[in-house]
């Protein structure tokens, strides 16, 4: 398998502009979820989605970001309006079942987002 | 405060050194606990995962649970400068939503 896969792994946008984010799960994998890597608080979760419901948004920043996941194969999180303080690496992970042991949550390489 | 605290490093240690890394976690309803290396500009891969407390040992590898203490290691004997990454360690009460450290950058010098 491919693992899962994020696009694109570089973004540098200006403030203000609309971010798209995009990740494709491991086949199979009923969770997926979002994660934000900064150096100051480390990786978080943000979203996450079971069969391709939304589950727990807590970890959302706020209103200007928003996830979706239309099908399986395919979720997206999207920054409007994006400013500085958005830039960081963002993750998909994805795993089959609870993600504890034997579920193993695997991780995409990143989003690596810069807000300028 | 955070629900998982890790000293950040960054830690230097010599090619075959045995290296120690900790954390220390609040939250009273976590049960499994993992370890998580990534390398530079890579996404995080699991390294090892403990149920409640004790013990667990996968070759050059051993992560200790006390939930008494509410303190996670994991210790790296003969290390090697493969092992150079940052390291993250986890928590989790619902074995889904991880709460991660913060990571600990560790070097590994031949």
């Amino acid at each position: 398998d491919a693992g899962v896969i994020q696009s694109p792994r570089h973004e540098v946008t200006e403030m203000g502009q609309e971010v798209t984010l995009r990740c494709k799960p491991i086949s199979g994998h009923d969770y997926l979820f979002w994660y934000r890597q900064t150096m100051m608080r480390g990786l978080e979760l943000l979203i996450y989605f079971n069969n391709n419901v939304p589950i727990d948004d807590s970890g959302m920043p706020e209103d200007r970001f928003s996830a979706k996941m239309p099908n399986a194969s395919f979720s997206t999180l999207k920054i409007q309006p994006s400013e500085p303080r958005d830039s960081a690496v963002y993750f998909c992970a994805s795993s089959l079942g609870t993600g504890g042991p034997g579920n193993t949550i695997y991780f995409g390489e990143g989003s690596w987002l810069t807000v300028v | 405060q955070k629900e998982v605290e890790q000293d950040p490093g960054p830690l230097s240690v010599p090619e075959g050194a045995i290296v120690s890394l900790n954390c220390t976690y609040s939250n009273s309803a976590f049960q499994y606990f993992m370890w998580y290396r990534q390398y530079s500009r890579k996404g995080p891969e699991l390294l090892m995962y403990t149920y409640s407390s004790g013990n667990k040992e996968d070759g050059r590898f051993t992560a200790q649970v006390d939930k008494s203490s509410k303190y996670i290691s994991l210790f790296i004997r003969d290390s090697q400068p493969s092992d150079s990454a940052t390291y993250l360690c986890a928590g989790s009460g619902s074995a889904r939503q991880l709460t991660f450290g913060s990571g600990t950058q560790l070097t590994v010098l031949p």
